[in-house]
């Protein structure tokens, strides 16, 4: 199975602040066929279901605020949040999905200071 | 507008079965991929499997942790995905979501596998 990890589990920041988390995959999810990155990032507010925010590692899925910015390829992916808001507040996953068994980062939860 | 909504979770005992149920619409079923995750309360969420749509011809792939336990099927007559799940064990206590491909997912059934 693919293994995905996430840096860092939590991270405190104050509103208008910029915030990265990092997604390292254990074997390269870009296809060299297509040039794609088989790479989600979601967003799970407390007491919801996941909502796909980012999709091929860098697409934002429409209503997503241009704030969330995915970037990287090969096995290193970062989420960037421009200027955390205090709606933000989530845990943030990255998922697999160049092989199956699909698999998910541990999450890293973003605390609002 | 796509909706999932799963039914048929709650408490069943160690080495029980159960099967859940997911009834979509606002979209036509036959024509994607439908999976089912779980997740753990306070966890990362857990792929658990997926069945092809009409033209892959509705053929299943699984995670290998719950691969010979779990079966997913699907009725395409009345829009309705299934999760048959056997010899059920604690840790497979979950919220348990259906989903269309990565971006419509269901609000989730919670299952409790406990004495």
């Amino acid at each position: 199975d693919i293994v995905m990890t996430q840096t860092p589990s939590s991270q405190a920041v104050s509103a208008g602040e910029k915030v990265t988390m990092s997604c390292k995959s254990s074997q390269s999810l870009l296809y060299s066929e297509n040039k794609k990155n088989y790479l989600a990032w979601y967003q799970q507010k407390p007491g919801q279901s996941p909502k796909l925010l980012i999709s091929w590692a860098s697409t934002r899925e429409s209503g997503v605020p241009d704030r969330f910015i995915g970037s990287g390829s090969g096995t290193d992916f970062t989420l960037t949040i421009s200027s955390v808001q205090a709606e933000d507040l989530a845990v943030y996953y990255c998922e697999q999905y160049y092989d199956t068994p699909f698999t998910f980062g541990s999450g890293t939860k973003l605390e609002i200071k | 507008e796509v909706k999932l909504l799963e039914s048929g979770g709650g408490l069943v005992q160690p080495g029980g079965s159960m099967r859940l149920s997911c009834a979509a619409s606002g979209f036509t079923f036959t024509d994607f991929y439908m999976y089912w995750i779980r997740q753990p309360a306070g966890k990362a969420p857990e792929w658990l499997g997926f069945i092809r749509n009409k033209a892959n011809g509705y053929t299943t792939e699984y995670n290998p942790s719950v691969k010979g336990r779990f079966t997913i099927s699907r009725d395409n007559t009345q829009n309705m995905l299934y999760l048959q799940m056997n010899t059920l064990r604690a840790e497979d206590t979950a919220t348990y979501y259906c989903a269309r491909s990565s971006l419509y997912w269901g609000q989730g059934v919670m299952v409790t596998v406990s004495s």
